[in-house]
């Protein structure tokens, strides 16, 4: 069973902190590996989807970066700001339709 | 365009009890997936629906079945409740998630509580 591990589980930061996160997965047995931001009371909204070229994507202050031979994708976010608080979650596509999710990383910014 | 929607928001049933929970696809998608988020997990992959058919399915008993209707909606039924499924249930829609690479887009969940 392909597992998906996300760190930290939880993270506290200041407004204008730069931060990253990481997500863990057997190397190279997936097709595509997505982002997405989960904000309280809202749905799951899609970031980023990189795919086994190991690509670097960027969207604002928020870009990921994606190592398939050592089995892992960082997400770093520039100058933090209070709207950044979501949970963020990995989720690879195994091929097929299936895709596995990580348990995600709570991300609280202060002002 | 109305996204994914779903319904109801949130639910309490008891053991034994059997519920269906709804979800309608955002316009122009034609490919539903349901999944568990139980407490403290990551999103777990019940089955997907294209075409009104179950195209493929994750580690869930039978107890856990659905419907796609022609207009692409989807139904979640969940027979003989237990406690164990109580969570919140995520429908996200596509078109024909085919490549990998294929975005979904979730609705806001429905959270099931059994007693």
């Amino acid at each position: 069973i392909l597992n998906v591990e996300q760190s930290p589980q939880s993270l506290h930061v200041q407004e204008g902190d730069s931060t990253n996160f990481t997500c863990s997965f057997p190397s190279s047995n997936f097709y595509a590996l997505h982002w997405y931001r989960w904000e309280t009371a809202k749905s799951p909204e899609a970031l980023f989807v990189m795919t086994l070229n190991g690509d670097e994507k960027k969207k604002g202050r928020i870009s990921a970066t994606l190592n398939t031979k050592e089995g892992y994708s960082y997400l770093y976010i520039k100058g933090s700001q209070p709207e950044d608080s979501a949970t963020y979650l990995c989720a690879l596509n195994t091929g097929g339709f299936k895709t596995i999710f990580g348990a995600g990383t709570r991300l609280f910014v202060k002002a | 365009d109305a996204g994914v929607t779903q319904s109801p928001t949130h639910l309490i049933k008891t053991r034994g009890q059997q519920v269906t929970l709804r979800c309608s696809p955002k316009s122009g998608h034609d490919t539903v997936s349901w999944y568990q988020q139980a407490l403290g997990q990551g999103p777990q992959f019940i089955f997907q629906y294209y075409e009104e058919e179950e195209r493929q399915r994750g580690n869930f008993p039978d107890r856990f079945s659905g419907h796609q209707f022609p207009n692409y909606s989807s139904e979640l039924n969940v027979n003989a409740l237990l406690l164990g499924d109580s969570a919140l249930y995520l429908c996200a829609s596509s078109v024909l998630l085919e490549l990998s690479t294929d975005t979904q887009y979730f609705g806001p969940g429905t959270r099931l509580t059994v007693l």
